[in-house]
């Protein structure tokens, strides 16, 4: 089974600032035959259910603001938020969709220093 | 509009059944696969179950294979999780999540509310 790992655990920043949230899984998650990281990442705010923010990596969901964005490949990826909202305030998940069990990250949780 | 309504949950003994459903509306259920997701009180996420869209190819984690069982009903745009020998650790919000495709995984673009699950003597 492919182990997902998240860190750090929770990270505070200050309105306007940068969050970056890492995700490494303990295989490769790039498909060969579309070259393609199945690799997505969520967003969860208490109450709610989950949020698709990012696909295959680094395709952004329909809707999603701009200031997200996803990025690495193989075994190591990033959630970027470029300028911290304080609708931004959850935990974020990472899951992978290469192969079964689809294992999700531990979650990070972000909050506003 | 996307929904997807839960339903099914409850209080159960140790050891007993219970069979959760998911109403879909909104979108062509048949084309797309389904998701089982369960996130216990104050805990993090954990991937239960996944259905194709027509029911020929199921996938559960280890965690629960051998006592749940997934399925769909195209007929009647609804998904199932038939859930048997319940066990403490399986107490949990129970989520139905839609595919973005139908025969592939490649997210979860959209949730329903859940049902809570508690195993409990």
């Amino acid at each position: 089974d492919i182990v997902m790992t998240q860190s750090p655990d929770s990270l505070a920043v200050s309105l306007g600032e940068r969050a970056t949230i890492n995700c490494k899984s303990s295989q490769s998650l790039l498909h060969s035959s579309n070259n393609k990281n199945y690799l997505v990442w969520y967003q969860q705010k208490p109450g709610q259910p989950p949020k698709l923010l990012i696909y295959w990596a680094s395709t952004r969901e329909s809707g999603v603001p701009d200031r997200f964005s996803g990025s690495g490949s193989g075994t190591d990826f990033t959630l970027t938020i470029s300028s911290l909202q304080a609708e931004d305030v959850a935990v974020y998940y990472c899951q992978h969709f290469y192969s079964s069990p689809l294992t999700f990250g531990p979650g990070t949780k972000v909050d506003i220093k | 509009e996307v929904q997807l309504v839960e339903s099914g949950g409850g209080l159960v003994q140790p050891g007993r059944s219970l069979r959760l459903s998911c109403a879909a509306s909104g979108f062509t259920f048949d084309n797309y696969a389904m998701h089982w997701v369960r996130q216990a009180p104050g805990k993090g996420l954990e991937w239960v179950s996944v259905i194709n869209w027509n029911g020929a190819r199921v996938d559960y984690a280890d965690s629960v294979k051998g006592r749940f069982t997934i399925s769909r009903d195209n007929a009647k745009n609804s998904l199932y999780l038939q859930m048997n020998s319940l066990r403490a650790e399986d107490t949990a919000l129970y989520y139905c999540a839609k595919d973005k495709d139908g025969s592939g995984w490649y997210g979860l673009d959209y949730w329903g509310q859940g049902t809570l699950v508690t195993v409990s003597s």
